[in-house]
């Protein structure tokens, strides 16, 4: 099992350009989240999909941000008019299931550079 | 509102030193806390939960519902250790499962 695939790994972004992020989830697994983290800071959740459905995107920025996970290929996070606030390390998780007992499994990051 | 802290932002030891972690939480519910570990930029990795009860690359956890902490031991450092801990709680609500972190902290083993 390969684990979370992420890509790009690092990205570099001018103000104004858009940013997509991709999350290929564990074999099996059908929840996706995705974190950011900002520099000095903890992870801060942002979105809760399933296939096709946003659950919960509590923590995504009102505007310029979006999340999808169709029903064929990877979930994408998609920043538009990036700002250098936006710079971060951007992770995606996938767990196969919710409740007690379940294990969220971790990508390792796409680091996002705003110039 | 429920939240993780972790009072260290960086700790050091000596290699065969005793290493504790702390970890506070607030939440009004039965929480369920684990403790992740992130080498450096490489993926967060589950290194213990509290309901497994389990030890993991000698490490250990408990949970103290009286002090509401989940403090993180070791025994014995190793330089292997040096890492980013994250301590985390897991929020259900509403149909939603996500993960509560703490700021991290830096262990960094000395030899």
């Amino acid at each position: 099992n390969a684990g979370v695939m992420q890509n790009p790994r690092h990205l570099v972004r001018r103000r104004g350009q858009e940013a997509r992020l991709r999350c290929s989830p564990m074999k099996g697994h059908s929840h996706v989240y995705w974190y950011r983290q900002l520099p000095e800071e903890g992870l801060k959740f942002m979105v809760y999909l399933q296939k096709e459905n946003i659950i919960d995107e509590s923590g995504m920025p009102k505007e310029r941000f979006s999340a999808e996970f169709p029903k064929e290929g990877p979930s994408i996070l998609r920043i538009q008019q990036v700002v250098r606030g936006d710079s971060a390390a951007y992770f995606c998780a996938s767990s196969r299931r919710t409740g007690t007992g379940n294990t969220i499994y971790f990508g390792e990051g796409s680091w996002l550079t705003v110039v | 509102a429920q939240r993780v802290t972790q009072p260290e932002k960086l700790l050091s030891v000596f290699k065969g030193a005793p290493v504790e972690l702390k970890c506070n939480y607030s939440y009004s519910g039965s929480p369920e806390l684990f403790w992740y570990v992130q080498y450096s930029r490489q993926r967060l990795q589950l290194l213990l939960r509290h309901i497994s009860r389990e030890s993991i690359k000698g490490f250990t956890a408990d949970l103290n519902k009286g002090e509401t902490s989940f403090h993180l031991k070791k025994p014995f450092a190793q330089e292997e250790d040096s890492a980013m801990y994250y301590c985390a709680l897991s929020e259900t609500q509403g149909g939603s499962e996500k993960l509560v972190f703490g700021k991290g902290t830096k262990l960094t083993v000395n030899p």
